[in-house]
């Protein structure tokens, strides 16, 4: 079945730094993905998602870019903020599978200042 | 504005109790969504309404039974639940079921069974 692999947190950066979140997938149909991020308190809100193979998604300094060879879609920020931390969570929606979102288990990011 | 609300954003409720969730949605959306958001595991989908009819189950308890009375509001209604039950439970909305629509969450509500 459809699964969605992430880096197991916390992660604790200072303000600056360069950020990556791994994830990788697997999946039966031809999925779309994304990630989402959930600030204390709040509900999931859509990062940037990507929809077919090499393409990249982009949202305030974030990316990610979906690589169908090594079924990855890694999330990068090249200079954190003390506001990024929240709990990051990747997903997949896959079309011709089980077409529902699934989600990994989330990461979560502190930034110190 | 916000889009999603759901009440009470926290409950506390003995295995005998019965309660019940709300969600409402201010987008003109026609489909809705219950999570369940477990520490440590992933979010977990529960229930899907598109306009207003039930279209998935993922093999839920019956001790959690969602209603749907129109396309803005969605109940899960909670009766003799377990301690494993106590999570986050969070609802979303899109404009449709399917790939093309983004899912907006509510901010959950903390459900604690004791």
């Amino acid at each position: 079945g459809d699964s969605v692999t992430q880096m197991e947190g916390p992660v604790t950066l200072s303000e600056e730094a360069f950020l990556t979140i791994n994830c990788t997938y697997t999946a039966t149909g031809y999925p779309s993905l994304f990630w989402y991020v959930q600030y204390p308190g709040e509900g999931l809100q859509l990062l940037l998602k990507a929809t077919k193979a090499d393409d990249k998604g982009s949202n305030k300094g974030f990316e990610a870019t979906y690589r169908k060879e090594t079924t990855s879609f890694h999330l990068e920020k090249g200079s954190v903020q003390v506001s990024d931390s929240a709990v990051y969570f990747c997903a997949l929606f896959d079309q011709g599978g089980s077409e529902k979102l699934v989600f990994g288990k989330g990461t979560k990011l502190t930034v110190n200042p | 504005e916000t889009g999603v609300t759901q009440t009470p954003r926290h409950l506390v409720m003995g295995m005998t109790n019965k309660k019940s969730l709300k969600c409402e949605q201010h987008l003109g959306h026609n489909a809705m969504y219950w999570y369940k958001q477990s520490a440590k595991k992933p979010l977990e989908l529960m229930f899907v309404y598109n306009f207003k009819e039930q279209t998935e189950n993922n093999s839920v308890p019956s001790r959690f039974s969602p209603e749907c009375p129109n396309s803005s509001h969605l109940f899960l209604h909670l009766h003799t639940l377990q301690p494993e039950d106590s999570a986050l439970y969070l609802c979303a909305s899109s404009q449709e079921k399917g790939i093309g629509y983004e899912q907006y969450f509510g901010p959950g509500t903390r459900l604690t069974v004791t």
